[in-house]
């Protein structure tokens, strides 16, 4: 079975902080996605990467950095938290493109 | 972009009912999923289905790519079935766009 794991299930940070949401996939997937989920915006794709060190932009990316150091990992920064970005935050796999993707159990963050 | 939308926004049925939600989408696709999104906002993959029918137990679920549209169907619904179901479609390469889900509410 595929798995993917994310650091925290609930996080509660102060205004300014630096935020990193960690998310590691155990199936040699080539990519990896950030999406966070909003009620009446639904799930709205920040960043994400097909391969070690590359990244794209998704629709929201402004506010979020990333990085993929390892095939396995890849972590979605806030460089300065802000309450505007507590959301539910999901990382997603998938082997390879248009294929199917595969989510974790999400992190809830709540800035303050 | 592609547009996904899915009916109904809500259902409340009873334990052991059968329902049917569905998926219009604007344009073509090679890749569809259903989801179904639990308690605690897992997402839970449910069928990967960019055409013809599947069936996983009590669920099955049938994409007809060419009139753009998917139904997920679910028999003898129980309980724990209850949560929001999304369907969504890659758009280009990469991003899945998601539909607004239906709230299925099942009741013992």
């Amino acid at each position: 079975d595929v798995k993917v794991t994310q650091s925290s299930r609930y996080l509660v940070k102060r205004t300014g902080e630096k935020v990193f949401l960690e998310c590691v996939q155990d199936m040699d997937h080539e990519n990896m996605f950030w999406y966070r989920q909003d009620p009446g915006l639904g799930l709205r794709l920040i960043y994400f990467s097909y391969d070690v060190k590359m990244k794209e932009k998704g629709d929201i990316p402004e506010g979020y950095s990333v990085s993929r150091e390892k095939k396995e990992r890849f972590s979605l920064i806030l460089e300065s938290a802000s309450t505007n970005q507590t959301s539910m935050y999901l990382c997603a796999s998938s082997p390879g493109l248009a294929s199917e993707q595969y989510f974790g159990p999400g992190t809830r963050l709540t800035v303050t | 972009g592609i547009q996904v939308e899915q009916s109904p926004p809500d259902l409340i049925l009873q334990e052991g009912a059968n329902s049917t939600l569905r998926c219009n989408f604007s344009d073509s696709v090679n890749n569809l999923q259903w989801f179904h999104q639990n308690p605690w906002g897992q997402l839970i993959n449910l069928f990967y289905i960019p055409s013809g029918t599947k069936q996983n137990g009590r669920l099955s679920a049938t994409t007809v790519a060419t009139e753009r549209y998917s139904l997920l169907y679910i028999s003898s619904s129980q309980t724990t079935d209850s949560g929001v179901y999304f369907c969504a479609l890659i758009q280009g390469a990469q991003k899945l766009v998601f539909g607004q889900g239906t709230r299925l509410t099942i009741n013992p």
